[in-house]
């Protein structure tokens, strides 16, 4: 099966910095990768996808990565805020499964 | 926007009592969800349902059992509740499409005394 880890549990930044969580997983099968936010008190959020197919996508922000040669991707948060506080989860599936293997997340921590 | 929502954010019961977690989602969405979150552990999937009326294992179903009667709702029940099933109880759902994201409830925070 499926496992996925994170590098770090805990990232602390400044504000204004860029942050880089990272993720690794197990089985190179693997095609949908997606990245969850969650606040204290509040359900994962989605906030950016990626498919097999591509290296790199861009929102709002924040950039995804994906290496599958290691296999291994990283969230990237330009000019961290305050508000970006939260842990950050990746989650990996496979063979067009709806049933993702989550990591088990990084507190990022902001300091003004 | 897709909406999540659970019937609680916070219970307190009592060693061997019935508990029922209610979900419901306004997606139209045909997967729901039942997960556990405890410090450490991430997210660990209980049971998930793919139609009305069907349901699947998870990786930690012992102690567990669920129930989809309509399309949008999805109950979770802990059949005499036990203390080391306080944890904090995340429901989600999504397209049977695989490769789309799942949408998460609030989650409900489940105290067994």
């Amino acid at each position: 099966g499926e496992s996925v880890g994170l590098h770090l549990p805990t990232l602390s930044v400044q504000e204004g910095d860029n942050s880089i969580i990272n993720c690794a997983y197990s089985n190179s099968a693997s095609d949908y990768f997606i990245w969850y936010k969650q606040e204290s008190g509040k359900g994962p959020q989605f906030i950016i996808d990626i498919r097999s197919n591509m290296d790199k996508r861009q929102g709002q922000r924040v950039t995804v990565l994906l290496n599958k040669t290691v296999k291994h991707l990283s969230l990237q948060i330009a000019a961290t805020q305050p508000g970006d506080s939260a842990v950050y989860f990746c989650a990996v599936a496979s063979g067009g499964s709806y049933i993702p293997t989550f990591g088990r997340g990084t507190s990022l921590i902001v300091h003004p | 926007d897709v909406k999540v929502t659970q019937s609680s954010r916070y219970l307190v019961k009592r060693t061997g009592e019935k508990v029922f977690l209610e979900c419901v989602q306004d997606m139209d969405h045909e997967n729901m969800f039942w997960y556990r979150q405890d410090p450490g552990l991430g997210l660990r999937l209980i049971y998930f349902s793919y139609d009305v009326k069907m349901k699947e294992k998870g990786d930690i179903p012992e102690g567990y059992s669920v129930s989809r009667e309509k399309k949008e709702r999805f109950s979770l029940i802990l059949e005499s509740a036990s203390t080391n099933q306080t944890s904090m109880y995340l429901c989600a759902s999504s397209f049977v499409i695989g490769g789309n994201e799942q949408y998460f409830g609030p989650g409900t925070r489940l105290t067994v005394t």
